[in-house]
Parts: C-alpha cells; sequence; structure tokens
C-alpha cells in the first residue's frame, strides 16, 4: 500500500512568517512530487512539482526534497492571509504512468 | 480555454437511484481520473484511464463504473448509490507520461446520497 503522510494541522503562522509544510511516502520508487492548494470549497490547483533531490524555488515558495529519508516539504517565505488554505502533497507512483497519491492535506491559517 | 469540466455541480439523489456525472477536458490529454474527497482522508482516486478504452481501478473503485469511449470524456457511473457515497468529487486529466504529469482538476461534483 503506498502511502503519503503529511504533518497534521490546522498549522497557524502570522503574517510574514515562514510556514513549512512536511510530507513523507513510502515508496522509493517514487519519480515525482507535487503540492496543491485548495482553497475551502474549490479544486486543487498546483503550486510546486519537483522531480529531484534538492530544492526548488518558485517566488515565495521552496519546495525541498530528500528521496533517501523520503521527503518532501514546502515553504512559504512572507506568508500572506490569502495564503491560508488546504496544502495537499502528492507523488507520483509510477514511473511512466499515472499512479498518483494524494496526502490527507495540512490546513494553513495565517493570520493578519 | 483550457479546463475540464464537470456536471453537475451539486446533485441531490435518494439511494439506488443510477446517475452519471459527466467530465469534459479540452486539452486533448490521454490521462483522466476521478478522485472523491472526505474530510480527514484527502483524493481517494476511484478509476483512472490512460487512453480510449483503457480504464483501470484506483484505490476506491466499489460501487462506482466508468467508461472512455471518447478521449475528451469520462463520466462517472453510479448504478446504485447508497449515503456513503456522499462525498465530493473530482475530475482530472494531464498527459501521459513521466514529467508530464501535472493534474488539471474540474470544479468538483458535491453528491449528496439520501
Amino acid at each position: 500500500q503506498k502511502e503519503v503522510e503529511q504533518n497534521s494541522g490546522p498549522l497557524s503562522v502570522p503574517e510574514g512568517a515562514i510556514a513549512s509544510l512536511n510530507c513523507t511516502y513510502s515508496d522509493r520508487g517514487s519519480q515525482s512530487f507535487f503540492w496543491y492548494r485548495q482553497y475551502s470549497g474549490k479544486s486543487p490547483e498546483l503550486i510546486m512539482s519537483i522531480y529531484s533531490n534538492g530544492d526548488k524555488e518558485d517566488g515565495r515558495f521552496t519546495a525541498q526534497l530528500n528521496k533517501a529519508s523520503q521527503y518532501v516539504s514546502l515553504l512559504i517565505r512572507d506568508s500572506q492571509p490569502s495564503d491560508s488554505a488546504t496544502y495537499l502533497c502528492a507523488v507520483n507512483f509510477a514511473m511512466d504512468g499515472q499512479n498518483f497519491v494524494f496526502g490527507p492535506g495540512t490546513r494553513l491559517s495565517v493570520l493578519p | 480555454e483550457a479546463q475540464v469540466t464537470q456536471n453537475p455541480r451539486y446533485l441531490i439523489t435518494v439511494t439506488g437511484k443510477k446517475l452519471t456525472v459527466t467530465c469534459s477536458q479540452n486539452m486533448n490529454h490521454e490521462y483522466m481520473s476521478w478522485y472523491r474527497q472526505d474530510p480527514g482522508l484527502g483524493l481517494r482516486q476511484i478509476y483512472y484511464s490512460m487512453n480510449v478504452e483503457v480504464t483501470d481501478k484506483g484505490d476506491v473503485p466499489e460501487g462506482y463504473k466508468v467508461s472512455r469511449k471518447e478521449k475528451r470524456n469520462f463520466p462517472l457511473i453510479l448504478e446504485s448509490p447508497s449515503p456513503n457515497q456522499t462525498s465530493l468529487y473530482f475530475c482530472a486529466s494531464s498527459f501521459y507520461g513521466s514529467g508530464a504529469n501535472v493534474l488539471t482538476f474540474g470544479a468538483g461534483s458535491r453528491l449528496t446520497v439520501l
């Protein structure tokens, strides 16, 4: 059973702080990793994708991947109230297919 | 505009009354899938399709059927809905193959089975 776990929330941070979201996955053969943001009642939207070990930065967002530790994280710098949402970690376990498994999500609240 | 369209967005039905949730994408994606989302459980895959006439079970397929007769359409069929199928459903699509597998989601269909 392939599993994706995320740190339990909700997570509250003050405006301007760094929010750190964590995710672990069960299969060492996993190929690609994604962070989706989901506002209440809306569909998930892609924030970041990462395929190689290390950091990947996009504006205020940084994804970090450590395949040896089976760990992927998302850092949000200068958090804004508009970042308040549920963040879903998704892992594609297949090399050439589409076997996505999502974590349960971490709810983030950024307090003004 | 590139999008995944689901219908209906909201539906209340009764136990045993067959229903179909439609999903259509205009991006010529090979891969399409259905997820259900329940509080605390995240998104769970119901069925997926790699291409026309190619479908496979996801993690929670019981009580659901799908078909893929055309590349753009992937309807979800509940032959005899039960209250435990009350959920928020999402259809998603992407290109098939490694390195090009970012999912595009529909707006969601909230289903209530009484």
